[in-house]
């Protein structure tokens, strides 16, 4: 079965700081990658996605991430963040063409200003 | 703004109690889910739907009860419940097949079983 493992539960960094969140499936064909955030109060909402192709995946507001095969790694990664980036991130994987969207346990990101 | 809408927000409800929570997409997609979010686990795939017809259903149990009169709308019905089942419950919706496309989430329905 697919899973999913997003290895911090909480992070905390200052404004500039740059971002890196860890995320690995399991999963042995074709997957489908995602990485999701929840705004304080507000709906799950994609921030990026791989389908196929350049494996350095460009995302809203200056995110990232980047699919590493070998390593089963899906990592978000931010030069820069910003106090406004404060959320849960949730990185998820479709194994196949008709499989479901299976999530990790998520990443809370909090950004001192 | 997503598309998709859930009804109540918030619902509180004693456990002898029968409550049913909404789901309504304006996006033209053929596949409806319905997710449980709880504090410090993965978001729980509950129930899919694609084409109206049930076609996931992972051991959940029988207090929970789905429906999906047409493509455009879910409801989860909700009787006997656990204070365990205390939650957020979230409806997504998307184009078939999932794994080419992506899924819209709703804001969710905070649910507290009393």
């Amino acid at each position: 079965a697919q899973s999913v493992s997003q290895h911090n539960h909480h992070v905390i960094l200052s404004e500039a700081a740059s971002l890196e969140l860890g995320c690995n499936y399991s999963y042995g064909g074709t997957v489908n990658l995602f990485w999701y955030v929840q705004y304080p109060g507000q709906h799950l909402q994609l921030l990026l996605k791989y389908f196929s192709g350049d494996p350095l995946v460009k995302g809203i507001k200056g995110f990232e991430a980047e699919f590493i095969k070998s390593k089963f790694s899906f990592n978000l990664r931010k030069p820069s963040v910003q106090w406004s980036d404060t959320a849960e991130y949730f990185c998820a994987v479709v194994g196949g063409s008709q499989g479901n969207l299976i999530f990790g346990k998520g990443t809370k990101l909090s950004v001192k200003p | 703004e997503t598309g998709v809408t859930q009804t109540p927000r918030h619902l509180v409800m004693g456990m002898t109690n029968k409550k049913s929570l909404k789901c309504e997409q304006h996006l033209g997609h053929n596949a409806m889910y319905w997710y449980k979010q709880s504090a410090k686990k993965p978001l729980e795939l509950m129930f899919v739907y694609s084409l109206e017809e049930r076609v996931e259903n992972n051991s959940v149990p029988s207090r929970f009860s789905p429906e999906c009169p047409n493509s455009s709308h879910l409801f989860l019905h909700l009787h006997t419940l656990q204070p365990e089942d205390s939650a957020l419950y979230l409806c997504a919706s998307s184009q078939e097949p999932l794994g080419n496309t992506e899924a819209f989430f709703g804001q969710g329905t905070r649910l507290t079983v009393v």
